[in-house]
């Protein structure tokens, strides 16, 4: 079984600062890595997602993730947030083997910008 | 095509009532999911279905809970006699086959 760990529960950050984000996982397989945003009584959004290649993944918004195998994580960053990205965001895991591709998700994060 | 959607989006029930979900996915997706979402967690696997057929679901699913997906479309959620435990979130997904998932705006369960 796969797990997911998210080890800020919030992460508060100045509008145009950078910011990371952290998700290590846990799989004896290997592993879909993804990141999700959900805004205040909306559904998921994909932000962006690793399947397999380069181990740099940009996705929209202006974010991208590293997945890095050794230490098992997949780590979220921006250069520089807006006061919009205010979100909460979910890392997610599945495998690549199997029937099922069900998504095994960390706990959040809540991303929260000031000015 | 109009994404996933789901109805109602809010419900609220007293204990022991019955409650039904339902979700309608992205029209050329065979893959559809259930996840419940609690307050100040990440969404948790219920079930999915791969066309009509129910392939999989997690021991978080007891006995009170159904979910069919008849002709392979649209899929119900139903749970009998309501716990105030009930009370959380459900999402429904939908993707073509592994491809990735898209999410429904969710429907929130209160139990009074």
């Amino acid at each position: 079984a796969q797990s997911v760990t998210q080890l800020d529960s919030q992460v508060p950050v100045f509008e145009e600062a950078p910011v990371e984000l952290r998700c290590n996982y846990s799989s004896s397989v290997s592993v879909y890595l993804f990141w999700y945003v959900q805004y205040p009584n909306q559904g998921l959004q994909l932000l962006l997602k690793y399947l397999s290649g380069s181990t740099l993944v940009k996705g929209i918004n202006g974010f991208e993730a590293e997945f890095n195998k050794s230490q098992t994580s997949f780590h979220l960053r921006k250069p520089s947030v807006h006061i919009s990205d205010t979100a909460e965001y979910f890392c997610a895991v599945t495998t690549n083997t199997g029937t099922a591709s069900k998504l095994t998700f960390g706990t959040g994060t809540r991303l929260q910008v000031t000015l | 095509d109009t994404g996933v959607s789901q109805n109602p989006r809010h419900k609220i029930t007293k204990r022991g009532q019955n409650v039904t979900f339902r979700c309608d996915p992205i029209s050329e997706h065979n893959r559809l999911y259930w996840y419940r979402q609690t307050l100040g967690q990440g969404p948790e696997f219920l079930t999915y279905f791969q066309n009509e057929a129910q392939l999989e679901k997690s021991r978080l699913l007891s006995d009170r809970f159904s979910a069919e997906r008849p002709k392979g479309s649209f899929s119900t959620l139903e749970i009998q006699r309501t716990e105030q435990g009930d009370s959380a979130m459900y999402l429904c997904a939908s993707s073509f086959w592994y491809n990735e998932q898209f999410f429904g705006p969710g429907t929130r369960l209160t139990v009074l």
